[in-house]
């Protein structure tokens, strides 16, 4: 990937577990996105955590930025079999346009 | 809420010919993105629009271009296809800095 790696690249968990996904950049940004995307599908926008932020949530999602270690989190509390997706994070640079950086993504497996 | 349309959804060339990829952003977002996904890759970026004008160029190949209308839909025009380019492209459009994909066409290149 062009701006970092995400960690783990394939998780498994069961239904009703918490599953937690990393994410590391090598630039400044000004932000950074969680996207879902099922198998050959579009991506669907998660959330969205600003430079200046360092946690945020939404519903059963909270996000983590650690702009010191250039790291995210995203953390799904009570998974679901319809949680399972690939996950990935994006970022906007700094002092550039808003095109995106995308992490490689992790592949969440989230058994009934 | 309307959402990214593209078309076609699904798409099936030979080598050497060439594709056009259609996208109409969300109303009112000022801001047209393409992606292209390999598989199993992440998204990488191609071109950007801003108020119709080309706004930011990554990693595009000289065979294909793009432009955003006055309609503000876009299209991405793709020549001498080769069949590293089958792939999934992604259109996205925002207005501040929440980006909204499109379901993506499938594009094969046989």
């Amino acid at each position: 990937s062009q701006q970092g790696e995400e960690d783990p690249q394939a998780l498994s968990i069961q239904e009703g577990e918490n599953a937690t996904m990393n994410c590391s950049y090598k630039t400044s940004i000004n932000n950074l996105q969680w996207y879902r995307q099922n198998s050959g599908r579009g991506l669907v926008h998660l959330i969205l955590i600003r430079s200046n932020e360092r946690e945020k949530h939404s519903g059963r999602l909270r996000v983590t930025l650690d702009t010191s270690k250039k790291s995210s989190s995203l953390l799904i509390t009570a998974s679901r079999a319809a949680d399972t997706a690939s996950y990935f994070c994006a970022t906007t640079v700094s002092g550039s346009a808003r095109q995106l950086t995308f992490g490689s993504g992790t592949q969440l497996t989230v058994l009934p | 809420a309307a959402g990214v349309i593209q078309s076609p959804r699904h798409l099936i060339k030979e080598k050497r010919e060439t594709a056009t990829l259609k996208c109409y952003p969300i109303p009112r977002h000022d801001t047209v993105y393409w992606y292209q996904q390999g598989p199993g890759q992440d998204p990488q970026f191609l071109i950007s629009f801003y108020e119709k004008m080309q706004s930011d160029k990554g990693s595009i190949p000289d065979r294909f271009s793009a432009q955003q209308f006055s309609d503000y839909h876009s299209e991405l025009n793709m020549s001498s296809l080769e069949l590293g380019d089958s792939a999934l492209y992604f259109c996205a459009s925002s207005l501040i800095e929440t980006q909204y994909f499109g379901p993506g066409t499938r594009l094969l290149v046989l």
